[in-house]
């Protein structure tokens, strides 16, 4: 079955700049979808279609995709980001969708 | 503004059978999928299966597949997560969401999530 692998954990200060990776055999062809879950909510999407913003979210968060990585930084890190971060996509077929791992980011 | 309400947690034995619900408002529930993510104590996002209020197209996770039954009724805009056999591995919280559209059509990846239903299943 299509794996996404994520790190499981991220560390940086207030101001700092965080890439949040994850691997798929598939990203070169399927995009990448990224989502913010603070402790107890429900799950919050941050980036659809590999670079695509919601309107809710603020302009420090981006993504890219080289080859089979994907990447979500966030610029000048504040301490609410502090969040479990997961990657999604779909695999060659485009028929199953999968989560990646998911890495905590921790704000220290 | 577009809502998902869940129905409330539940406290089950094994072997028992399950249904929960999910209740779409604000928006036309019958032209955007709904999708069943499950996530274990302290553990990550499952991708459980998704299906089309319009026709009830369903595509199930191979490792749901044949272990839950998702349905919707489309005239109460109200989308099913059925278990009929309930084990302790299923408890769980257990969120809907919506897949996301955008100016080319459905987008595989969900912009709005239910509040989610926590499961419990204990002898």
């Amino acid at each position: 079955s299509y794996e996404l692998t994520q790190p499981p954990s991220v560390s940086l200060s207030p101001g700092q700049t965080a890439n949040i990776f994850c691997s798929g055999d598939a990203l070169p062809r399927q995009s990448a979808y990224w989502y913010q879950q603070k402790p107890g909510q429900a799950p919050v999407l941050v980036i659809y279609k590999g670079t695509e913003r919601p309107p809710w979210i603020p302009e420090r968060f981006s993504a890219s995709t080289s080859g089979t990585t994907g990447t979500l930084t966030i610029s000048g890190v504040q301490a609410e980001d502090e969040a479990d971060y997961y990657c999604q996509s779909v695999d060659s077929s485009g028929s199953y969708w999968v989560f990646g791992g998911g890495t905590k980011v921790t704000v220290l | 503004e577009v809502q998902l309400v869940q129905s409330g947690a539940e406290v089950k034995k094994p072997g028992e059978s399950l249904t929960i619900s999910c209740e779409g408002f604000g928006y036309t529930f019958t032209t955007y999928w709904i999708g069943w993510v499950r996530q274990r104590p302290g553990k990550g996002l499952e991708w459980m299966g998704i299906i089309y209020p319009g026709d009830s197209e369903t595509r199930y996770s191979p490792s749901f597949q044949g272990q839950v039954t998702l349905s919707v009724d489309e005239s109460f805009t109200t989308a099913y997560l059925h278990w009929s056999s309930l084990q302790a591995s299923d408890s769980a919280m257990y969120y809907c969401a919506r897949r996301g559209v955008n100016i080319f059509g459905p987008i595989e990846g969900f912009d709005a999530w239910g509040q989610g239903t926590l499961v419990t299943v204990s002898s």
